[in-house]
């Protein structure tokens, strides 16, 4: 079975600022992918970042790159120069082709001080 | 491209109805459609995979008679609620991945809020 853990249920940051929020997750699958979504106010869940557990390269798309420790199951997401539209709440997620489905953390709300 | 939309965006319905909400896959094919059902500030909660002309697989614990998924094509699936009563008042989300891309990745729909009365 797999799971994702999102310990923080909430963090904020000020404007400019980088941010990093944390992820940890289970599977017994040595082939992965690992995911952080971001759902803003509209509640339209948008993929972040896209992470393939056979790579070591930390995945990076323009202001957020991800933390991969493989052996330590971790899969944090860093925001760099934060802005006020990165508010929004944050899910981790993983993904085997064992049980081709997504398995969610419980998410964190992310809120940006101007 | 990749984008997934949803109608109603919003239903009210009378305790006793049935609702139907639909699931499009506007620019591309997809091979397995999701339904999530999402409580306010709480992570998405899987309810069923289908996959087109086959029988949608329930997770443990949702009635398959109450929360109905039919898959006609590659780009329309269906989730009808049957005999809505207050407590189905949710919000549900569908997902789909795409015949010629990442099976892994999953494109969102931009969800339904639907409140029984």
């Amino acid at each position: 079975a797999q799971t994702v853990t999102q310990s923080q249920p909430e963090m904020s940051v000020q404007e400019a600022e980088t941010v990093t929020l944390s992820c940890t997750y289970d599977t017994s699958e040595s082939d992965y992918y690992l995911f952080w979504y971001k759902q803003p106010p509209s509640r339209q869940m948008i993929l972040v970042i896209r992470q393939e557990a056979y790579k070591q390269q930390n995945a990076t798309e323009n202001r957020f790159s991800v933390n991969f420790q493989k052996a330590a199951k971790s899969f944090s997401l860093k925001i760099s120069d934060s802005q006020l539209g990165d508010a929004a709440m944050y899910f981790c997620a993983s993904y085997t082709g064992a049980n081709s489905k997504l398995t969610f953390g419980k998410g964190i709300t992310l809120s940006v001080r101007p | 491209g990749a984008v997934v939309s949803q109608h109603p965006s919003r239903v009210i319905c009378k305790s006793g109805t049935s609702v139907k909400i639909e699931c499009r896959s506007l620019d591309f094919q997809a091979t397995t459609m999701f339904w999530y059902r999402q409580f306010p500030k709480k992570s998405l909660m899987l309810m069923a995979t289908s996959n087109e002309g086959s029988k949608a697989t329930y997770e443990q614990g949702v009635e398959k008679d109450k929360f109905l998924i039919n898959h006609a094509s590659l780009t329309l699936s269906t989730l009808t609620v049957t005999s809505a009563h207050p407590e189905d008042s949710s919000f549900y989300i569908c997902s789909a991945d795409t015949l010629a891309g990442q099976r892994d990745t999953q494109y969102f729909g931009p969800g339904t809020r639907l409140t029984v009365l």
